[in-house]
Formats: C-alpha cells, structure tokens, sequence
C-alpha cells in the first residue's frame, strides 16, 4: 500500500539552526513527491516537487529511493519558516496525491 | 489569476442534514479534487474530477458525493451529516495530471452538531 509516514509531528529549532523535516515513503513504482507548507493563518500550498529539482525558500529535499525517503532540509532556520509541513505522494496506479500527518516546525528566536 | 475559490468559507449544520460545498478551480485547470483535513486524520482524500468525470475515489461511505461541471467548477454533497464529518474540506485544482501539484483552495470549515 502507498504510505506517506512523518514521523516528527513537531520539530523545535533555534533561529539559524539547521532544519531536517522527515519524511518516509511506502511505494513500489517510481514515486512523484511534493513538499507542501500551510502557514498560520493560510492556505497550504506547495513548496517544491522533486522533480523539479529546485530550491524555494532555501529549503531542498532530496529523493533517496534506497531509503525510500524524501527529507526536507535548510540549512539555517528563520522564524518566518515556523509552519506546518506535509509530505505527499504520487504513486502512478492512483492520480491523487497521499499526504502525511505533517510536522509542525517550531523555529525560537 | 485567481487562485482556488471555495464557498462557503464557514457552516454550521444538524446532524441529519444535508449540504453541499462549491468549489472553483484556476482557470484553465481541468482536476479538481476534494481532501478532508481533521486534526487526527490529517488529509484525507475524498474524490477526483476531471473534465466531469470522476477519475478516483477515497476511501469514504457513499454520503460523499460529488460532481464538475462543464466549466471545471465542482460541487462536492454530504448526505445525513453526522457528528464526525466535522473538518476543513479543501478542494485542490491542477492543469492535468497531479504530478505537478496542486493549488489548494482555503477551504469550508464544516461543523455538524
């Protein structure tokens, strides 16, 4: 069965601390993943797609199909990233996305 | 352009009770799919629509319901509310395939009491 599992459902962090948000995936194909970021107060929305290979906000996340993961990580933490950040999947047999129960991200001054 | 636009933003209705949630996708986006977000759940995936024909289905009794129109907007309908169908309902829209990711709606925060 496809499963997205977060295993952190808050991650507190010191301003200009390193940031690894993880996030573990259940699939036997070729897995297409996405990051998404639900602000205080905002709509989720999505941050970036693996596929894409891209850098938003300073945070990148790498696919590792050995370990079947797909962490997010920046490398120094602002108060402006404190969110809430899902892991979703798409796996092909399936066309919507699975998501993850989400990591809170505390970031202190 | 315009982002996803769900209406109503807030309801409130008896358990028993019907209702049904509008949703408007991106311009020129032909997908359109409905999450129920709960705090214990998280989100969970209710239906798919595209060009006005469900392409996949949740996991959720058949009181969820939903339907698009020729215009891409969707309606999705509970049927006999109960007390659990409380949560956000988030409708997402996308150009055509999902692998490019959805634009989420803010959402309808339904409460059943």
């Amino acid at each position: 069965a496809q499963r997205v599992t977060q295993p952190e459902k808050l991650l507190s962090v010191f301003k200009g601390a390193p940031v690894e948000l993880k996030c573990n995936y259940s699939y036997s194909g070729s897995p297409e993943l996405f990051w998404y970021v639900q602000y205080s107060r905002q709509r989720l929305q999505l941050l970036l797609r693996h596929i894409s290979r891209e850098s938003i906000k300073g945070f990148t996340a790498d696919l590792n199909k050995g370990e079947t993961s797909f962490h997010l990580k920046k490398p120094f933490a602002q108060e402006e990233d404190s969110a809430m950040y899902y892991c979703a999947l798409h796996g092909g047999s399936q066309g919507n996305l699975i998501f993850g129960k989400g990591t809170k991200l505390s970031v202190k001054p | 352009k315009a982002g996803v636009t769900q209406t109503p933003r807030y309801l409130i209705k008896t358990r028993g009770q019907q209702v049904t949630l509008s949703c408007s996708p991106i311009s020129g986006h032909r997908s359109v799919s409905w999450y129920q977000q709960t705090p214990g759940q998280g989100l969970q995936f209710l239906f798919e629509y595209f060009s006005e024909t469900q392409r996949n289905k949740g996991n959720f009794p058949g009181r969820f319901s939903g339907r698009q129109f020729s215009n891409s907007r969707s309606e999705m309908n509970v049927s006999t509310l109960e007390l659990g169908d409380s949560a956000l309902y988030l409708c997402a829209s996308s150009l055509d395939r999902v692998r490019y990711g959805y634009t989420f709606g803010s959402g309808t925060r339904l409460t059943v009491v």
